[in-house]
Parts: structure tokens; sequence; C-alpha cells
């Protein structure tokens, strides 16, 4: 199975900051690379997809870059609705794996 | 609005049975692989299985192979999850989630998910 490190686990920003996750996979699963943002108690919701391809109706402040192996979803500058959790997810190959999370908080 | 809706999640003890249900709307149902994806309470995100549009080829996760049988009823525009010989580690929030394409193969991502259901195991 391919195997997604997410880094950091957890990230305090302010509003205002422009802040970058990383994902790095096991192996190289090409751009086949999406972004989710779950809230509390939220179903997850699709942020970016192909590694930078960023979902009708998502800010653009979001973006997401890399291939290969290695994977950044950025934001550009923090509105109180990102403080969230973000997966990456890998759909190279089954099982379709997820990161383990990063929880982005509040400064 | 494109929406999949969840249900059918509850208290079951270990070793039994609970069978989940998935609606499609605003969306042909027939024409995408649909894909069942857990989270167990405060941990993240496992994916689960998926199903192709005509139901014709379907994946398993390792850890619910030989437990778990997703299906589906084009004529009902509903995804089904089969879980047996429950396990206390089954506990979780288990959403429904649309793929992007007619083949469970060719999926680039999930693009609408519900707000999940609730399955405890627990004697």
């Amino acid at each position: 199975d391919i195997q997604l490190t997410q880094s950091p686990s957890f990230l305090s920003a302010s509003v205002g900051d422009r802040v970058t996750i990383t994902c790095r996979a096991s192996q190289g699963i090409n751009s086949y690379l999406a972004w989710y943002q779950q809230g509390p108690g939220k179903a997850p919701k699709l942020l970016i997809y192909a590694a930078s391809t960023l979902q009708s109706g998502v800010p653009s402040r979001f973006s997401g870059s890399g291939s290969g192996t290695e994977f950044s979803l950025t934001i550009s500058s923090l509105q109180p609705e990102d403080f969230a959790t973000y997966y990456c997810q890998q759909l190279d190959s089954y099982p379709y794996t997820f990161g383990q999370g990063t929880k982005l908080e509040i400064k | 609005e494109v929406q999949v809706l969840e249900s059918g999640g509850g208290l079951v003890q270990p070793g039994g049975s609970l069978r989940l249900s998935c609606v499609g709307s605003e969306f042909t149902f027939r024409n995408y692989a649909m894909s069942w994806v857990r989270q167990a309470p405060g941990k993240g995100l496992e994916w689960v299985s998926v199903m192709s549009g005509s139901g014709g080829g379907t994946y398993y996760a390792d850890s619910v192979k030989g437990r778990f049988t997703i299906s589906r009823d084009n004529s009902k525009n509903t995804l089904y999850l089969q879980m047996n010989s429950l396990r206390v580690e089954d506990t979780a929030v288990y959403y429904c989630a649309k793929g992007d394409s007619l083949s469970f193969g060719l999926i680039t991502k999930f693009d609408c998910w519900g707000q999940g259901t609730l399955v405890t195991v627990s004697s």
C-alpha cells in the first residue's frame, strides 16, 4: 500500500498568514493526489484534485502543487473559516490511502 | 444540488451485522463510481470500499475484506454497505462519497460527501 505522510501534523497560525502543508508519498503517484478540508463534526470537502486543480467553488487562496512523491497545499491568506483539519489522498492505486491529517489552529 | 445521504448506522454488538445505505440525488447515479470512507472517533480518514457505476467492479481495504460487501441498486440511486462480523475497531462515522468517473479505476477525486452515519460496535 502507498503511505502518505503529512507535515506538520499540527499548525498554529493567524488570520492573514500564508501556510503550507506538505504530503509525501512512499512511492510515485504521478499527480493523482487530492486535498480535503474537514471542519469539526463536518464531512470532508474537496479542495484540490490532480495535485493542482482547484475544485469549482473553492476560493482561489487555496492552491496545490507537486508531482511524483512530494506535494503541497498552500493557503495564501488565512481566513477564520480555514481553521480545520486537512487531508491528502492518493488516487493512483488502491487502496486509496489518506494522510494522517494536519490540524490548523488559530494562534 | 448534487447530494448523497447516508443512513442505517446504530449500535451493534461485536460479531453482529448492519447495512448502511446511501442515496444520491441531482446527478445520474449510474454514471459514477461510489465509495465508502470511515473515520473512527478522533482519528483520520480511512478508505473502505469502492464500486463502479455499473456495479461490475469492486475493491476493498484489507481491514474489511471478507466481512463487508458493497453493492448498489441504480434503479433506486442507492449504494449499500453490508457489514458482517463487526468488531469494536469498526466503530466509526461512515461516509459515502461520489467519484468523478464511471470506472472505479479512473477516479481522480471524490467530489461529493454525505454527512456520515455513526456505527458503534460495543457490548
